[in-house]
């Protein structure tokens, strides 16, 4: 069993949809990661939660702790979100990554 | 914004001949990471590095890898004698132990073994 689960793998949209992308882990954390990876490869770090919610622009990144369960929404979703997000959970030493979910948003 | 750099971006290495990767992590970060991805993979976590010493690696960070911080901005991993499977993107990453956004990322260094 994979550590980390996202889902779904795929997703497309249309623009201005509210998208979600969820994500369950096994393993214990000390943070949970959110990460953005565009189709050049580039890794770009969107959120790291540890409790609760947080919230940049137009994205949302909510935890459960106890639910070891977590979720990232996106309002008003546009074509340049188009991205894989990834998912990754662990402590400062390292981190186990979901398999990523593959948006697309059409316009 | 300050980034995490890596050169090169892509490298093509023959089979068996050493590597090194390069990254400059952010001059205020305290921990640092590379991981790889296989394409077409999930990333993976190779090793960190917190004061001068390795603190974490995984299976996959066998003999032929190691890392060093030879002057106090670089951050390096060097593949010994590489092998068709190193093939791989290959991420550097910084980060301060607690706060902010955690983890920044270096852009990746595209590493072709034929």
């Amino acid at each position: 069993k994979n550590e980390v689960e996202q889902s779904p793998q795929n997703l497309t949209a249309q623009e201005g949809e509210f998208i979600t992308i969820n994500c369950s882990y096994s393993v214990g954390i000390s943070a949970l990661h959110w990460l953005q990876q565009h189709p050049g490869g580039g890794i770009v770090s969107l959120f790291m939660l540890s409790s609760g919610k947080k919230k940049h622009g137009r994205l949302i990144a909510t935890i459960n702790i106890q639910e070891k369960h977590s979720s990232l929404h996106i309002t008003a979703s546009h074509p340049r979100d188009s991205a894989v997000y990834i998912c990754a959970a662990g402590g400062n030493n390292d981190m186990r990554f979901g398999a990523g979910t593959r948006l697309t948003v059409k316009p | 914004e300050p980034e995490v750099t890596q050169t090169p971006s892509h490298q093509v290495t023959q089979m068996g001949q050493e590597v090194i990767l390069r990254c400059v992590p952010i001059s205020n970060h305290l921990y640092f990471y590379w991981y790889r991805q296989i394409l077409g993979q999930k990333v993976e976590f190779l090793v960190s590095f917190y004061n001068n010493e390795i603190s974490e690696k995984s299976e996959i960070f066998d003999d032929q890898f190691s890392v060093e911080r030879p002057d106090g901005s670089n951050f390096t991993l060097k593949i010994r004698s590489t092998k068709l499977e190193d093939s791989a993107m290959y991420f550097c990453a910084s980060s301060i132990p607690q706060g902010g956004r955690g983890y920044t990322f270096g852009s990746g260094t595209r590493l072709t073994v034929v």
